[in-house]
């Protein structure tokens, strides 16, 4: 079975400073691997994945996570923090050929001015 | 308008009443997931659906019940609310092994 941890619940970081939400995973077989983003009252929009391929993933306003199979993680991370990246952040895995994911149970990012 | 949608976006019920939470989908896609959302447990499987008239358990399905005559729409009932289902609830939809797409979600309040 598949299981994901993400470490702090809650993170706090000052605008223009690296951003880091950490996850681990546990999967018996290669997994997919998701960050999806929850703003306030609003539903859950994805990110970036991780299928197969480049380990360095890019997503969306200018996040990226990189796939360590080692270290069974799968960081997400933003060079420089804005004010509108303060939300919840929800790392997620699933395995190939099936459609259930498995959530961790998400870290909310604070951006302090 | 294309996309997901929920309704109602906010329910009020009384223990022990029947709800039932829409979800509908316009892509088409084959896949559909019902998940609650709790403090300190993310996001967790209710139910989901590979096709119409295929449905499955996901990790905590008790007291709820779904069906899928039609492609698009999803239902979620919850034959005798309690205030144990009181939650977020957010439909999801997919096309294939990988992106979730949600739906704005639902928010039950069950007194």
């Amino acid at each position: 079975a598949q299981s994901v941890t993400q470490l702090g619940s809650h993170v706090s970081v000052s605008e223009g400073a690296l951003v880091l939400l950490r996850c681990n995973y546990s999967s018996s077989v290669p997994p997919y691997l998701f960050w999806y983003v929850q703003y306030p009252n609003q539903g859950l929009q994805l990110l970036l994945k991780y299928t197969t391929g480049a380990t360095l993933v890019k997503g969306i306003n200018g996040f990226e996570a990189e796939f360590k199979k080692s270290e069974t993680s799968f960081h997400l991370t933003k060079p420089s923090a804005h004010m509108s990246d303060a939300a919840e952040y929800f790392c997620a895995v699933s395995v190939q050929g099936a459609q259930k994911l498995v959530f961790g149970q998400g870290t909310r990012l604070t951006i302090n001015p | 308008d294309a996309g997901i949608t929920q309704s109602p976006r906010y329910k009020i019920t009384e223990t022990g009443r029947q709800v039932t939470l829409m979800c509908h989908q316009t892509w088409s896609h084959s896949y559909m997931f019902w998940y609650r959302q709790d403090l300190g447990h993310g996001l967790r499987l209710i139910y989901y659906s590979a096709a119409a008239d295929i449905t499955d358990k996901g990790e905590v399905p008790d007291g709820y019940v779904v069906s899928r005559s039609k492609t698009e729409n999803f239902p979620l009932t919850l034959e005798s609310a309690t205030r144990s289902q009181t939650s977020v609830y957010f439909c999801a939809s997919s096309a294939s092994t990988d992106t979730q797409y949600f739906g704005p979600g639902t928010r039950l309040t069950v007194l």
